[in-house]
């Protein structure tokens, strides 16, 4: 079993629809979460970042955690075109005194004008 | 530009010969990763360098494939006599390091290809 596990997609929504993403964990040990945003040939962009079980809410974007089901979203309101890409969950435990980051294989994202 | 720089970003090379692909780490980060990730794949760690010590070099195979991050200049990562299995998008990030958590940030990659 992956520590980290995401749904590859693709997800094809029409503008304007809300988008959920998800990601389940296997590893007690993560503590820190993330999510990425990856464009065509690009390099992964940190969206979100947050500690704590609830959410967190920056403009369209709401991160959501849930510790005791070792699940977590992204929701996206309002989506744009622009919003089409790949996100990749991302999830931090300390290893040896370091922080190390497992990340979800990224769920393909296309929205519809 | 203060992100990461990662050059070249499209690198050719043919079956035996060496890649070196390089990367600089944000203004003010001491903490560099390298990633590789294939085509419809997720990031997979590879090494996890320091100025002048490698921390964490376990999702780096143990042959041909070597890093480094000298006190000066850019980190480096050697792939010597390159097969086809080695074309990928390879990503360097950096981060601020110890003490508080501090997520990592990305440079766009050098693509490596391979005759």
């Amino acid at each position: 079993q992956k520590e980290v596990e995401q749904d590859p997609g693709p997800l094809s929504v029409p503008e304007g629809a809300i988008v959920s993403l998800n990601c389940t964990y296997s590893n007690s040990a993560f503590q820190y979460f993330m999510w990425y945003r990856q464009y065509s040939r690009k390099g992964p962009e940190l969206l979100m970042y947050t500690y704590s079980s609830g959410n967190k809410e920056d403009g369209r974007f709401t991160a959501q955690v849930d510790k005791s089901s070792k699940y977590i979203s992204l929701f996206i309101r309002d989506s744009q075109p622009s919003d089409s890409a790949t996100y990749l969950c991302a999830m931090i435990g300390e290893t040896g005194g370091y922080q190390k980051v497992t990340f979800g294989t990224g769920t393909k994202l296309q929205v519809i004008p | 530009n203060a992100g990461v720089m990662q050059n070249p970003r499209h690198l050719v090379r043919r079956r035996g010969q060496e890649a070196r692909l390089r990367c600089s780490p944000m203004k003010g980060h001491s903490h560099v990763y390298w990633y590789r990730q294939l085509p419809e794949e997720g990031l997979k760690f590879m090494v996890y360098l320091q100025k002048e010590n490698i921390i964490d070099e376990s999702g780096m195979p143990k042959e041909r494939f070597s890093a480094e991050f000298p006190k000066e200049g850019p980190s480096i990562l050697r792939i010597q006599q390159v097969v086809r299995g080695d074309s990928a998008a390879y990503f360097c990030a950096s981060s601020p390091g110890f003490g508080t958590i501090q997520p990592q940030h990305f440079g766009d990659g050098t693509r490596l290809s391979i005759l």
